[in-house]
């Protein structure tokens, strides 16, 4: 199984409402990302998991919260959220962080719009 | 993190022409990573690069890594309209951040 799994693939939501985004996998990768990515831009890091602790902020706000409760699970939960954080959000794994394993496998990712 | 630069930003070619996007470090990188993403689609893996000087094939993709570790090149060689996507490098030297891409659109 060769495959990371986002849901939901779509989501709208108003600027007060509160949402999650799933990410699974079982490669048994320790190394979890998330991305987000506006359209014709390449994918910005914004959060990196390594053997389920928090190893890389990109200085998100915090209405963007992440959760990674065990190795095979990545949460991104999102809190009154702005109309420019609409986005496709990607989530992908790796088998660790360093030494060269840092082979992504992205999910189809979750096409999220702000109202 | 290093900073990797990507260029061109857009390349338009006709169906069998050639095709090859280059990426730059101010800094030795470790290794290099090829993704390839289809219009609507993810980015998907296509090599890592590790060795000075190494060249790998996949077909009609030809990657490169430079002596100096510093640049990558991927060539396409008689592109097809399948290519058509955006071509981003990445590597762990910057913590897996991706470079800005280049868009390759194939005329038929």
């Amino acid at each position: 199984d060769t495959e990371v799994t986002q849901t939901p693939k779509h989501l709208v939501m108003g600027m007060t409402n509160k949402k999650s985004l799933k990410c699974e996998q079982h490669m048994g990768h320790r190394a979890m990302y998330w991305y987000k990515q506006k359209a014709k831009k390449p994918p910005e890091l914004m959060f990196v998991y390594s053997y389920e602790k928090l190893s890389i902020n990109e200085s998100v706000p915090s209405r963007f919260s992440p959760e990674c409760p065990n190795s095979s699970l990545l949460n991104l939960h999102l809190h009154a959220l702005q109309p420019e954080d609409s986005a496709l959000y990607l989530c992908a794994s790796s088998q660790f962080r360093g030494e060269g394993n840092e082979k992504l496998f992205f999910g189809s990712g979750t096409q999220l719009s702000v109202l | 993190g290093q900073q990797v630069m990507q260029i061109p930003q857009y390349q338009h070619v006709q169906e069998g022409e050639d095709f090859t996007t280059y990426c730059n470090s101010s800094t030795t990188l470790s290794n290099i990573q090829w993704y390839k993403q289809r219009p609507g689609g993810h980015p998907v893996f296509l090599i890592q690069l590790v060795k000075s000087g190494e060249v790998k094939k996949q077909k009609r993709l030809t990657f490169q890594f430079g002596e100096a570790k510093k640049n990558s090149s991927l060539h396409i060689t008689a592109t097809q309209t399948t290519d058509v996507g955006t071509y981003f490098c990445a590597g762990p030297d910057n913590d897996m951040r991706f470079g800005a891409g280049t868009r390759l659109t194939v005329k038929p």
